[in-house]
């Protein structure tokens, strides 16, 4: 069963500091993309960043980092110098690339709060 | 109008009522998507359209039928709906289906209450 797990539903940051959200996923396929998404109160979703499985080096997109262990299947987020825009639900997805259709696979998401 | 928009953002219906949720993209998409998204459950997609033709459906009961009239609209048709159906309605659309490479873009959502 190809599935996403976020274990952990909320976080809480002090603004400034930094934080890291887990993410463990399961496939028996090989060709996939990892994403982080960002979906803030009553907004829209927007990708934060994403990440070719085939590719060893780890994303990185201004504050936002992730550390890909392909082995471990495993794609945390980190958020650094967090600010209070940051403050959203994060989620965890994978998609396969070369089928008819490719469907996103999301986990169940992880609450950040950035404290002032 | 720029990007994925949605409507209504809102909407509360009774079990027999009939209603529909539109989208509409302003990318050049080729490729529209419905998922439905519970509390603390994963996103769970519903429908795919690729160039107008329905690629996907997820095992979605018969209340829900979507209609994809052209590349920038998709509508999702509801009726006699379950309270279980409460929800935020997602839209989405990326350029293609067919790759995984393709970012997906989201509308605003609706907020469905089923009474």
């Amino acid at each position: 069963a190809q599935t996403v797990t976020q274990s952990q539903p909320e976080m809480s940051v002090q603004e400034a500091e930094t934080v890291t959200l887990s993410c463990t996923y399961d496939t028996s396929e090989s060709n996939y993309y990892l994403f982080w998404y960002k979906q803030p109160p009553s907004r829209q979703m927007i990708l934060v960043i994403r990440q070719e499985a085939y590719k060893q080096q780890n994303a990185t997109e201004n504050r936002f980092s992730v550390n890909f262990q392909k082995a471990a299947k495993s794609f945390s987020l980190k958020i650094s110098d967090s600010q209070l825009g940051d403050t959203a639900m994060y989620f965890c997805a994978f998609i396969h690339y070369g089928g008819a259709t490719n469907k996103l696979i999301f986990g169940t998401g992880t609450l950040l709060a950035v404290q002032p | 109008e720029t990007g994925v928009t949605q409507t209504p953002r809102h909407l509360v219906m009774g079990m027999t009522n009939k209603k529909s949720l539109k989208c509409e993209q302003h990318l050049g998409h080729n490729a529209m998507y419905w998922y439905k998204q519970s509390a603390k459950k994963p996103l769970e997609l519903m429908f795919v359209y690729n160039f107008k033709e329905q690629t996907e459906n997820n095992s979605v009961p018969s209340r829900f039928s979507p209609e994809c009239p052209n590349s920038s609209h998709l509508f999702l048709h509801l009726h006699t709906l379950q309270p279980e159906d409460s929800a935020l309605y997602l839209c989405a659309s990326s350029q293609d289906s067919t790759s995984g490479a393709y970012e997906q873009y989201f509308g605003p959502g609706t907020r469905l209450t089923v009474t």
